[in-house]
Order: structure tokens, then sequence, then C-alpha cells
């Protein structure tokens, strides 16, 4: 089945404690992004990726880093996390088209 | 970024209406797409419009391109409780080796029965 897998589906940590959000894409799709989404706020973008070794700022980078060593994987890392990371995450890929995304199930993430 | 401007924000329904929301931009997009979340779920793409004017259906769902490139619009038609959830505009904003997908805040849906 074609589908963008995130873990964990749920996270609760605190303050400083680094920790790392996967996501994987079996549809071979060149194109990665993650969002956030908080109430009010729609989607933000965080970071994306083009393909392989290729990453770019979205609108909200600060606080988090992303890596791109395999087509599949993009995994965000949060290396010291903050409580105004608190929020609901979501990684999406898609084709060379990219408007066509395809969403993961999402990650809510409670930092303390 | 760019942002998108969706109307209303939230709306309630008795279920069997019609439902109109919309989407309005200060740049020009060449490319409109409306995604729906369901609760609990990533946002899932329902319709992707290419061309000013065009107006493209899916199921009792209808949505337009505007003329001026800057708005688009939903349409949902006979509405039931399965169409809970929040409404997304998004479009395209591309430049010099660099691609970025900006969303809307949404509208969320609510139908009563």
């Amino acid at each position: 089945e074609a589908q963008v897998t995130q873990n964990p589906r749920y996270l609760i940590t605190v303050t400083g404690k680094k920790l790392t959000v996967t996501c994987s894409q079996n549809m071979n799709h060149e194109y990665m992004s993650w969002y956030r989404q908080d109430p009010g706020l729609g989607l933000r973008q965080i970071y994306y990726s083009m393909n392989v070794e290729v990453t770019d700022k979205g609108d909200v980078p600060e606080g988090y880093k992303v890596s791109r060593k395999e087509k599949r994987n993009f995994p965000l890392i949060l290396e010291s996390p903050s409580p105004n990371q608190t929020s609901l995450y979501f990684c999406a890929s898609s084709f060379i088209d990219r408007d066509k995304l395809f969403f993961g199930s999402g990650t809510q993430l409670s930092v303390l | 970024g760019q942002q998108l401007n969706q109307n209303p924000q939230s709306m309630f329904i008795q279920e069997g209406e019609d439902v109109s929301m919309n989407c309005t931009s200060s740049s020009i997009f060449n490319t409109w797409l409306w995604y729906k979340q369901d609760p609990g779920e990533g946002p899932v793409l329902l319709i992707a419009l290419y061309k000013a004017g065009e107006l493209t259906s899916n199921g009792r769902l209808t949505a337009q391109f505007g003329i001026t490139r800057k708005d688009s619009f939903l349409n949902i038609s006979a509405s039931i409780p399965s169409d809970v959830g929040i409404y997304f505009c998004a479009g395209p904003v591309s430049g010099a080796g660099s691609y970025q997908l900006t969303f809307g805040k949404g509208t969320k849906l609510s139908v009563i029965p």
C-alpha cells in the first residue's frame, strides 16, 4: 500500500531532550516536506527536500533540523526541544510535479 | 511567505445543506489545490485546479479557479456527516531551485445531523 509513515504517533518529552521523528515513504517520491499544525495557524512548512542531499528551509525552520540521506526517509530532528514546539507534525511527499502531496497520519508532540 | 486567506474560518451547517468556502491571495497562483483533513488524520487532496476559470468536480464537491488567479472556491452540495473536517486551500510558490506549498489556515466544517 502506498503510504507515508511517521513514527511515533504520540510523543511526550521534556525540554532539552533531543528527539527524532521519522518519516518514510514507499512511493519513490523525490519531494518530501515537514509541516506543523497549530490551532488557528493552519499548516506551516518547516523544511522540505527536493531530492537526496537537498534540503531547504520552509517558513518556520528555527529549532529544527532535517536530513535526506536516502530517497525514502526524511527525519525531523529537534536538538533541544522547547515547549513552543508542542504541536502536531505532518510529513508529506510527492512526485516531481510536487502539488499532489501525500501526508502521513501525524505525530502529536508535547514538550513539557 | 505568501499568505492564503480562507473564509469562513469555521461553519456549522445542517445535514443536507450546501456549503461554500473561498480562498484568496494577494498574489497570483498558477495552481490551486483543495485538501480535506479528517479528525485525527493527515490532509488528503480533493481537487487540483490548473487553469484560470476552470471548474472541476469530485462527487458532491466542486471547485473553481478564479479568473483573476488570486482566488478559488469550493462548494459542497447536500452535506452529510462525513463531510466534517478541516478544508485547506493550497498553492505552490516556486523560485530558482526552490519550491514550497503554502496552505491557508483552513475552514473547519461541522455538520449537524
